[in-house]
């Protein structure tokens, strides 16, 4: 069973939608959560962090985080085209070896 | 400030050649970590360094070796390579945004073995 787990897409949306993405966890002791966006051919960017039940807001991004579902989502407001990318959700217990990865969502935003 | 860097940026080994890959990090962090990276599997943990000094094994060590030169470099070594040993390498730090501690990666390195 993977750890971590997010449907793979391609999630496609038109132009200022929302986009909506998805990650469950196994591990019930996980204590911070995170999305990375990742363009093609490029290394994964830190793009929210979330650490305690509820929702986090930055711009037109918002994490919602539900630890006693083991469900972590990335809301994307007013997407646009350069929000294409692959969405990678990554969850942390705590230790430095700890961090599980994604295999990750592909998002396209069509315009 | 260039954040993590790593070098090459492309290489294609043919099997049983050995590499070493290097990366550096300009942010004082304690901690880096190697990452390989295969469609459809995420990203998985080779090796990681919590401090100058130490390492330690992570999900898929096996036909891997490491090095903590300093504080500053950590390098990935390929004794013998095989094909199952094409992927992206992505080395990266750890630091604290936030309140959090999360991981900064460098630009990868492509590596194909034939």
């Amino acid at each position: 069973q993977k750890e971590v787990e997010q449907n793979s897409g391609p999630l496609s949306v038109p132009e200022g939608a929302i986009a909506s993405l998805n990650c469950t966890y196994s591990d019930r002791g996980s204590q911070s959560f995170f999305w990375y966006r990742q363009y093609s051919g490029k290394s994964p960017e830190l793009i929210m962090s979330i650490y305690s039940n509820g929702d986090k807001e930055d711009g037109r991004f918002t994490a919602q985080l539900n630890k006693a579902s083991q469900y972590v989502s990335l809301l994307i407001r007013d997407s646009q085209p350069s929000d294409s990318a692959t969405y990678l959700c990554a969850v942390n217990g705590g230790n430095n070896n700890d961090m599980r990865f994604g295999a990750g969502t592909r998002l396209t935003v069509k315009p | 400030n260039a954040g993590v860097t790593q070098t090459p940026k492309f290489q294609v080994l043919k099997t049983g050649q050995s590499m070493t890959l290097q990366c550096a990090q300009d942010m004082n962090h304690n901690s880096m970590y190697w990452y390989r990276q295969d469609p459809g599997m995420g990203l998985r943990l080779i090796y990681y360094s919590a401090s100058e000094g130490t390492t330690d094994k992570g999900e898929v060590p096996n036909g891997y070796n490491v090095s903590r030169l300093n504080k500053r470099e950590f390098s990935l070594r390929l004794e013998s390579a095989a094909p199952s040993q094409t992927s992206v390498y992505f080395c990266a730090s750890s630091g604290v945004v936030a309140g959090g501690e999360t991981q900064y990666f460098g630009p990868g390195t492509r590596l194909l073995v034939l």
